[in-house]
């Protein structure tokens, strides 16, 4: 079956530092790509999304990386702030999964007055 | 801002007993979707809904499980008879297309006795 995997558990940096979020994901045929961020006791809010046909795609301090010859995503979040605390998803899915997105195991991040 | 909204947000309820689930999706939104947290895990898939019936749906939604859209606001969830491993938090979701962006509610904390 598809699984979606993050590289690290956890992570800190310092605030006005960058951050980086890591994912791999298995399945070939996932064209459609979502960070999630989810804060205690609240549901999942997305951040940004990517589809297959580009690489790079930039939000507000936010940019996602996709490489698909290595099934990895990630993100990056610019002068990370301590309202960035929080659990990071990435889900993969599309037209191509059957519409199901698989939510990786997420990645907490503590910024660091 | 439209958002989806859930009712109870909170749900304790004895093994055995039926529960159900209520969530407000987006108001033109066509696509709805169930997911569960276990505490401390990953997001699940449960089950996608589109045009009054199940479009998709993962091993975890069994025949204990059902959905319905019973009016054209509310999209519900009906677990029939509850058991302690049911016990999570429930995500109701819903998208404008099945390819786009699935907007979450806050969810329901189910405890189970």
């Amino acid at each position: 079956g598809e699984s979606v995997g993050l590289h690290l558990p956890t992570l800190s940096v310092q605030e006005g530092d960058n951050s980086i979020i890591n994912c791999a994901y298995s399945n070939s045929a996932s064209d459609y790509f979502i960070w999630y961020k989810q804060e205690s006791g609240k549901g999942p809010q997305f951040i940004i999304d990517i589809r297959s046909n580009m690489d790079k795609r930039q939000g507000q301090r936010v940019t996602v990386l996709l490489n698909k010859t290595v099934k990895h995503l990630s993100l990056q979040i610019a002068a990370t702030q301590p309202g960035d605390s929080a659990v990071y998803f990435c889900a993969e899915g599309g037209e191509n999964t059957g519409n199901q997105f698989y939510f990786g195991t997420g990645t907490s991040l503590t910024v660091i007055p | 801002e439209p958002e989806v909204t859930q009712t109870p947000s909170h749900q304790v309820t004895q093994m055995g007993q039926e529960v159900i689930l209520r969530c407000v999706p987006i108001s033109n939104h066509l696509y709805f979707y169930w997911y569960r947290q276990i505490l401390g895990q990953k997001v699940e898939f449960l089950v996608s809904f589109y045009n009054n019936e199940i479009s998709e749906k993962s091993e975890i939604f069994d025949d204990q499980f059902s959905v319905e859209r019973p009016d054209g606001s509310n999209f519900t969830l009906k677990i029939r008879s509850t058991k302690l491993e049911d016990s999570a938090m429930y995500f109701c979701a819903s998208s404008d297309s099945a390819q786009n962006e699935q907007f979450f509610g806050p969810g329901t904390r189910l405890t189970v006795l």
